[in-house]
């Protein structure tokens, strides 16, 4: 039964290059949410869809971020034209359903902008 | 906006000392949830509070839901070694009639002394 997946675990680009964060939910999860984690700080909530559908992006920079959930296929958190302070670990999670349920994390993709 | 504020921000124990994070509110949760992230890795799913006043344990952890559903603790007795690591509380605030967007305090570092 796998868990949350996210690929790749890191991702080095250069200024100005785009990132593109694949996160695939676990069987049966059709909950999908991004957060960002800065060094010794917690994690920010950035964006929340269901499939096809972005329900909440209160937490997403207006600029150059984007996510989407496909009918097929994993949900995609794109940066496009990365800056410096673009660095940082941007965690996926996953649910069943919307409201008080738990939620389950995948292993993060750290990136790197030099 | 809503903040969770949580302290203390280190704490560093003998093995076999008791340990306790505090989380606080600015605003009333709907649910209060805690996560564990060793060193390196993912958040971990810990426990769920939903009514005031609540108390649950999981054998040497204990948390707290306090009766104004503002704040929260997690007491860990008899540390061990495998206790290390950031613990998280995440707060649920009902919007729009969905409970899903959790705002993260910036965790407490635990580390043990063997």
């Amino acid at each position: 039964n796998a868990g949350v997946m996210q690929n790749p675990r890191h991702l080095v680009r250069r200024r100005g290059q785009e990132a593109r964060l694949r996160c695939s939910p676990m069987k049966g999860h059709s909950h999908v949410y991004w957060y960002r984690q800065l060094p010794e700080e917690g994690l920010k909530f950035m964006v929340y869809l269901q499939k096809e559908n972005i329900i909440d992006e209160s937490g997403m920079p207006k600029e150059r971020f984007s996510a989407e959930f496909p009918k097929e296929g994993p949900s995609i958190l794109r940066i496009q034209q990365v800056v410096r302070g673009d660095s940082a670990a941007y965690f996926c999670a996953s649910s069943p359903m919307a409201g008080d349920y738990e939620q389950y994390f995948g292993p993060g993709t750290r990136l790197t902008v030099t | 906006g809503q903040q969770v504020m949580q302290i203390p921000q280190y704490q560093h124990v003998q093995e076999g000392e008791d340990f306790t994070t505090y989380c606080n509110s600015s605003t009333t949760l709907s649910n209060i949830q805690w996560y564990k992230q060793r060193p390196g890795g993912h958040p971990v799913f810990l426990i769920q509070l939903v009514k005031s006043g609540e108390v649950k344990k999981q054998k040497r952890l204990t948390f707290q839901f306090g009766e104004a559903k503002k704040n929260s603790s997690l007491h860990i007795t008899a540390t061990q070694t495998t206790d290390v690591g950031t613990y998280f509380c995440a707060g649920g605030k009902n919007s729009g009639g969905s409970n899903y967007k959790l705002t993260f305090g910036k965790g407490t570092l635990l580390t043990v002394n063997p």
